[in-house]
């Protein structure tokens, strides 16, 4: 069974632009979790999705956003790119809710804002 | 956010050598889970404990669900070169909190 795919894998962006990231969970995962992570702050959780609705989100500001789509798939969003959004962006996909089931992650999309 | 505290911070052993770390914090959870990630890549899944108290292993690690629920540890026997990497504790309950990872270095 192929594992939870991101892409792309590296990315480098300016200040002030915007990125999407995507992620594909496992065949049969519907849940989808994004984190962001940093070796000041390590890894914090961004949102969570499950049947293209937003369960979840964690504490940052609105320009971070993601969708799900009728597939599973998920995609982030990040409008006005600042230095401090420079990190690894990781994925993680569950069968149901996280609550109760255990995430696998993607290797993460490394995003560069210079 | 609930934060998880884990520790030690880093590690230093001899290959061959047995590791302990933990996680513990001042909340209830219904399950504790330990990765691995090596530089580049995601974390990957070791154990998911469900059941307090629950000691589960798999291979050369064991990990344990603190019967209050609030921690949890993972051993490592007989380390091997290729344990090295960071470690970290993971807690579940409406989301998911990490611990700031444990980075073991293992000298053959």
């Amino acid at each position: 069974k192929a594992g939870v795919t991101q892409t792309p894998r590296y990315l480098i962006k300016t200040r002030g632009q915007q990125v999407t990231l995507s992620c594909s969970p496992i065949s049969g995962h519907r849940s989808v979790s994004w984190y962001q992570q940093t070796p000041g702050q390590g890894l914090q959780f961004l949102f969570e999705y499950f049947s293209e609705t937003q369960r979840n989100k964690g504490n940052f500001p609105g320009r971070f956003s993601g969708r799900q789509f009728s597939n599973s798939r998920s995609e982030m969003n990040v409008s006005t790119l600042e230095l401090g959004d420079s990190a690894l962006y990781l994925c993680a996909s569950s069968l149901n809710p996280s609550s109760n089931y255990e995430q696998y992650f993607g290797p993460g999309t490394r995003l560069t804002v210079t | 956010g609930q934060q998880l505290n884990q520790s030690p911070q880093s590690m230093f052993i001899q290959e061959g050598e047995d590791v302990s770390m933990n996680c513990t914090s001042s909340s209830i959870f219904n399950t504790w889970l330990w990765y691995k990630q090596d530089p580049g890549e995601g974390p990957v899944l070791l154990i998911a404990l469900y059941k307090a108290g629950e000691l589960t292993s798999n291979g050369r690690l064991t990990a344990q669900f603190g019967i209050t629920r609030k921690d949890s540890f993972l051993n490592i026997s007989a380390s091997i070169p290729s344990d090295v990497g960071i470690y970290f504790c993971a807690a579940l309950n409406n989301d998911m909190r990490f611990g700031a990872g444990t980075r073991l270095t293992v000298k053959p």
